[in-house]
C-alpha cells in the first residue's frame, strides 16, 4: 500500500494564477481532509470529504475548491493565489473519523 | 465548532525526565481522542489513541489519560529520550463529528541529552 500520496511535493507560484494540489490514498478510506500548516503552527482545516460526493467547509475554506468524485481522489484547487496561501498543505485519510493518515505534504510558495 | 486548547506549548526536559502535555476541548460528542508527533520537516504520525470508553492506555514509555467529564486527555512520557523531541498534537473528535477534527496548536518537546 502506498497509503497516502500528494504531488506535487513543491510549488512556487505567482499571485493570481492557480492550481491543483493531488491527493490520493489506496486504503479505501470514507473521510478525506486537506489542512494547512503555517510555520511554527498547527493544522487548520480547509475542506474535508466523508465519501464520495459530499464534501465540507473546515475553518480557512476561503480561496480554496475541492470535489470528491471517487473514493480515492481529494484534489484542492487554489482558485487565485495569494501570498497568504504560502504554507505546507498535508492532505489525510481516515476511516470512520478515528486515526488520520497524512501524505508527505506540499510545500506551496506564492510570490 | 469544537474549541481546543494545548498546554503548554513548549517543554524543555532533561533525559530521563518524564513529560506531560494537557489537551482540553468543549465538544461533548466527541468520542476519539489521539496523540500526534511531528518531527521537523516530517508530517504527522498518530502515536497513541483512547476511546471514550477507557481511561487509560499505555503503549511502553508512552500514555494516554483520558477524563470525559472534565473534558481533557493528557500525553505522558516516561525515561525521555533525545528522538522524542518533535512537536505533539492533539485532535479529539471520532465518529460523531463527521470527520472534522479540530488540531491543538502543538507543544514542542525538547529533550536535553
Amino acid at each position: 500500500n502506498a497509503g497516502v500520496t500528494q504531488t506535487p511535493k513543491f510549488q512556487v507560484l505567482k499571485t493570481g494564477q492557480s492550481m491543483t494540489l493531488q491527493c490520493a490514498q489506496d486504503m479505501n478510506h470514507e473521510y478525506m481532509s486537506w489542512y494547512r500548516q503555517d510555520p511554527g503552527m498547527g493544522l487548520r482545516l480547509i475542506h474535508y470529504s466523508v465519501g464520495a460526493g459530499i464534501t465540507d467547509q473546515g475553518e480557512v475554506p476561503n480561496g480554496y475548491n475541492v470535489s470528491r468524485s471517487t473514493t480515492e481522489d481529494f484534489p484542492l484547487r487554489l482558485l487565485s493565489a495569494a501570498p497568504s496561501q504560502t504554507s505546507v498543505y498535508f492532505c489525510a485519510s481516515s476511516s470512520q473519523g478515528y486515526e488520520q493518515y497524512f501524505g508527505p505534504g506540499t510545500r506551496l510558495t506564492v510570490t | 465548532g469544537e474549541n481546543v486548547e494545548q498546554h503548554p506549548s513548549t517543554l524543555s526536559v532533561q533525559e530521563g525526565d518524564s513529560a506531560v502535555i494537557k489537551c482540553t476541548y468543549s465538544d461533548s460528542a466527541s468520542n476519539y481522542f489521539p496523540w500526534y508527533k511531528q518531527e521537523l520537516g516530517k508530517r504527522p504520525q498518530l502515536i497513541i489513541d483512547i476511546r471514550s470508553n477507557v481511561g487509560e492506555k499505555k503503549d511502553q514509555r508512552i500514555a494516554v489519560t483520558l477524563n470525559k467529564t472534565a473534558k481533557h486527555f493528557s500525553l505522558h512520557i516516561t525515561e525521555t529520550q533525545p528522538e522524542d523531541s518533535a512537536v505533539y498534537f492533539c485532535a479529539p473528535g471520532g465518529n460523531t463529528n463527521a470527520g472534522k477534527s479540530t488540531f491543538g496548536d502543538g507543544t514542542t518537546l525538547t529533550v536535553k541529552p
